[in-house]
């Protein structure tokens, strides 16, 4: 069992307030890692996949830093909105296997 | 839109009653996954096929069973749902088998088994 760790469990964050959060993974054997935002009632979007130490993605007001020598992930939403309000996940990726964290929740609040 | 479709959105079965989930998919991916989301818990694998090859996680359950007819349609049997299998199903395919493909997922079907 390969173990995916998101902190906080959840947080609330002021609207216009940035915010980040982590995902941390075994340093081992690494070969991606992915972001997926799931707004309630919807399906899991996916937002990034990284694969290279140091790589760092951006999509709008959302970022995400990668450090694979360390296992750890940043994701990062940059003046927050009501429509950022999601849970975050993110995966391990090994081999042909994605094993997930059990998720961020941001609540922005207007 | 091509997409990931999951029926049905809620399913209630009782306790020992088989109960098929379905997922159908328009994009063409070649794999197509299940995974498990019970209450704050991180998705888990069942398991996922690789064309017509199926590939089960070592700790998914005997009750659990998977068929895939073809590209687009993937069915999740539980012969037996015991009151612990109640639980978030997502279906999601992918492009290629590996970590580097994004997973495309339906909306899941909540299970609830009284």
């Amino acid at each position: 069992i390969l173990n995916v760790e998101q902190s906080p469990q959840s947080l609330h964050v002021q609207e216009g307030d940035s915010t980040n959060f982590t995902c941390s993974f075994p340093s081992s054997n690494f070969y991606a890692l992915h972001w997926y935002r799931w707004e309630t009632a919807k399906s899991p979007e996916a937002l990034f996949v990284m694969t290279l130490n140091g790589d760092e993605k951006k999509k709008g007001r959302i970022s995400a830093t990668l450090n694979t020598k360390e296992g750890y992930s940043y994701l990062y939403i940059k003046g927050s909105q009501p429509e950022d309000s999601a849970t975050y996940l993110c995966a391990f990726g090994n081999d042909y296997k994605l094993s997930f964290g059990a998720g961020t929740t941001v609540t922005v609040r207007a | 839109d091509a997409m990931v479709i999951q029926n049905p959105r809620y399913q209630v079965t009782q306790f020992g009653k088989p109960v098929t989930l379905s997922c159908s998919q328009t994009l063409n991916h070649n794999v197509m996954y299940w995974y498990q989301q019970k209450s704050s818990q991180a998705p888990k694998l069942l398991f996922h096929y690789y064309d017509k090859d199926f590939n089960n996680e070592a700790d998914t359950p005997d009750n659990f069973q998977s068929r895939r007819p073809n590209t687009s349609f993937c069915f999740l049997d539980i012969r037996s749902p015991g009151l612990g299998d109640a639980a978030m199903y997502l279906c999601a395919t992918s492009r290629g088998q590996g970590a580097y493909s994004p997973l495309h997922f339906g909306n899941g079907t909540r299970l609830t088994v009284t």
